[in-house]
């Protein structure tokens, strides 16, 4: 089965504390995306990238970052810098980085401060 | 000013019955609109794109108001199945063109 996978489904952070969210893709699309969602919020962009080893920053890169050294594969850490991390984490592949094609959601990580 | 904005709802309807809503976007200049649908907890996906003239797929209505700048959406013979929350998302032409994502509006449907 193609698509894009997100682990953990689940994450707790502490004061302080780095953690790293995973994203995989198999739909050999070159474009992936990091996008957070809060309530009653619309998503808002991270971090975006068009190809290996090229990533750029969106709208709330502030506290996070990313790799892409791998087609398949865009990690995202939350730093401890990033003070208000709490919220729902969603990746996100396209095939080229075009804003008006469609862009496919893997199932989101659930990010909670201890 | 928000880049889109929709009504929240929620829009609770009973089964068979048709529900329709607005998204308004604030940039003219704007290209691509889109509705995603997404169930409580879990990922967007995408419903439909909004063509210029207006699209249908089966119980699904788009339609692109440029002149107002407003896309809607309407549902027909409504099924509990449609409970979901409903994203509207617009080509952002003032930042770069990324996509930007509205709240969303909820909608219940009931037996």
């Amino acid at each position: 089965d193609g698509g894009i996978t997100q682990s953990p489904k689940y994450l707790f952070r502490k004061e302080g504390q780095n953690v790293t969210l995973s994203c995989e893709q198999n739909l050999n699309h070159d474009a992936m995306y990091w996008y957070r969602q809060d309530p009653g919020q619309g998503l808002r962009l991270i971090y975006y990238s068009q190809i290996v080893n090229d990533f750029q920053k969106g709208d709330i890169a502030e506290g996070y970052s990313v790799s892409r050294e791998k087609k398949e594969s865009f990690p995202l850490t939350v730093t401890s810098a990033q003070k208000n991390p709490t919220a729902f984490y969603l990746c996100a592949s396209s095939p080229a980085l075009k804003w008006g094609e469609t862009q496919y959601f893997g199932p989101g990580t659930r990010l909670l401060v201890l | 000013r928000k880049e889109v904005e929709q009504d929240p709802g929620p829009f609770n309807v009973p089964e068979g019955a048709t529900v329709a809503f607005n998204c308004t976007y604030s940039n003219s200049a704007s290209q691509s609109f889109f509705w995603y649908r997404q169930d409580c907890r879990k990922e967007p996906k995408l419903l439909m794109s909004v063509y210029s003239s207006g699209n249908e797929d089966g119980r699904f209505t788009a339609q692109l108001n440029r002149a107002s700048q407003y896309i809607s959406l309407l549902i027909r013979d409504s099924k509990l199945s449609d409970s979901a929350t409903y994203l509207c998302v617009v080509n952002d032409f003032t930042n770069d063109y990324k996509l930007s994502f509205g709240a969303g509006t909820t909608v219940t449907v009931r037996a």
